[in-house]
């Protein structure tokens, strides 16, 4: 697509419930990252993949977080048992491998809400 | 000491002056800086990497002091359009891998 696409835009979800976070990355992005932006303050890194594997999960907060990306494309980012404070806007970026110097392309993210 | 150090602000400044934000960066050997913006409710969108040598484009500057380790963002002649949120953004390695991002400072323009 044209750009990095998440879904949904918007979700609300009982404590203790599952949830899934969908991004499709920009066609022919190899990398793919995850990041967690609470309210006033700075997206903070979550996870990243070059191609299909987890190059850095580094940021994952605990065992209840989880991301695959099993074909080197579309990525999930799980959460198991949610808590009041996983809510936050989940902002998922592509780039092109070996591009170090230039920024990142961020999706609109999907804010989550856990009620 | 956080990666990334930024005033949050809100800087309040009538349209058409000069404002100026730093932030400042702990790891020595970081190898990337950029410039985000992100609008109320919106992602971050890339502004504007900086040089060594410093950069402009339009009515932005952005400069490196990597002995002092930080970064400044000149916005002049400032337009209602500019009120944002700036993230001061560090890539810590010259390779694919992760961005840091500080908190943001705010900016208001006042008509």
């Amino acid at each position: 697509g044209a750009g990095v696409s998440q879904t949904p835009s918007n979700k609300v979800t009982e404590k203790g419930k599952y949830v899934e976070l969908r991004c499709d990355p920009i066609s022919g992005h190899t990398a793919l990252y995850w990041y967690r932006q609470s309210l006033g303050q700075g997206p903070e890194f979550l996870i990243y993949f070059q191609g299909t594997g987890a190059a850095d999960d580094s940021g994952l907060p605990n065992d209840r977080f989880f991301a695959v990306r099993p074909e080197g494309s579309v990525s999930t980012l799980k959460i198991q048992r949610t808590e009041r404070g996983d809510s936050a806007v989940y902002l998922c970026a592509s780039s092109v491998s070996g591009t170090a110097n230039y920024g990142y392309t961020f999706g609109s993210g999907t804010r989550l809400t856990v009620v | 000491r956080k990666e990334v150090e930024q005033d949050p602000g809100p800087f309040n400044v009538p349209e058409g002056a000069t404002v100026a934000f730093n932030c400042t960066y702990s790891n020595s050997a970081s190898q990337s800086f950029f410039w985000y913006r992100q609008d109320c409710r919106k992602e971050p969108k890339l502004l504007m990497s900086v040089y060594s040598s410093g950069n402009e484009d339009g009515r932005f500057t952005a400069q490196l002091n990597r002995a002092s380790q930080y970064i400044s963002l000149l916005i002049r002649d400032s337009k209602l359009s500019d009120s944002a949120t700036y993230l001061c953004v560090v890539r810590p390695m010259n390779r694919d891998d992760k961005i840091i991002f500080g908190k943001g400072t705010r900016l208001h323009i006042l008509p």
